[in-house]
């Protein structure tokens, strides 16, 4: 079992719809969750981190999580084609500094 | 400006030569890393160093080197063993501490083999 696993896509959505990105995790450890946006060529920027249970809302974006399932999802609303991106899934390795584990990336695709 | 920077953009390497990539921060951050990345993956650590004169082996070492002699660098070596070297490779800092450990990109650095 991969450490963090994402759905590879594409995710394809329309305009105006919400884009839901799922991430699972396997050390329960974890307290630290993080989803960064990556266009294609450039490097990952931090979009949102997330600490505790719940969600988490900043302008367009809301992160949820749940240790007990070891899920964390990121929500965008009103989807815009500037969007469209990979989104890279990360998770802090648990008693081991400021590492992090990524996700192999959910490719989102939003269509005019 | 505070930031990350790495050099150089692009990089294109020779069977059998070692080369240097450049990274440098002027956050005061910390921890540094590298990774890798190859088109379609995620990142794969490489090596990183949380404090000065000490850095520790990631998932992927071999074929690598680095050193950190000052906190505001983290110069990675991508010598003649590491058989695939083409990838993406991406610098990172984040000042380690409860709540404050999220890590930021450098803009980072192509290398390809000829």
């Amino acid at each position: 079992q991969k450490e963090v696993e994402q759905n590879s896509g594409p995710l394809s959505v329309p305009e105006g719809a919400i884009a839901s990105l799922n991430c699972t995790y396997s050390d329960r450890g974890s307290q630290s969750f993080f989803w960064y946006r990556q266009y294609s060529g450039k490097s990952p920027e931090l979009i949102m981190f997330i600490y505790s249970n719940g969600d988490k809302e900043d302008g367009r974006f809301t992160a949820q999580l749940n240790k007990a399932s070891q899920y964390v999802s990121l929500l965008i609303r009103d989807s815009q084609p500037s969007d469209s991106a990979t989104y890279l899934c990360a998770v802090n390795a648990n008693n081991q500094g400021g590492k992090l584990i990524f996700g192999q990336g959910t490719e989102l695709s939003v269509k005019p | 400006d505070g930031g990350i920077t790495q050099s150089p953009k692009y990089l294109f390497r020779k069977e059998g030569q070692n080369v240097t990539l450049s990274c440098e921060q002027n956050l005061n951050h910390d921890a540094m890393y590298w990774y890798r990345q190859d088109p379609g993956q995620g990142l794969r650590l490489i090596y990183y160093s949380q404090i000065v004169n000490d850095f520790q082996k990631g998932d992927i070492a071999e074929g690598y080197s680095v050193s950190r002699e000052k906190k505001e660098s983290f110069p990675l070596t991508v010598t003649s063993a590491q058989k695939n070297p083409t990838a993406f490779y991406l610098c990172a800092s984040v000042r380690t501490g409860v709540g404050t450990d999220t890590q930021y990109f450098g803009p980072g650095t192509r290398l390809t083999v000829l």
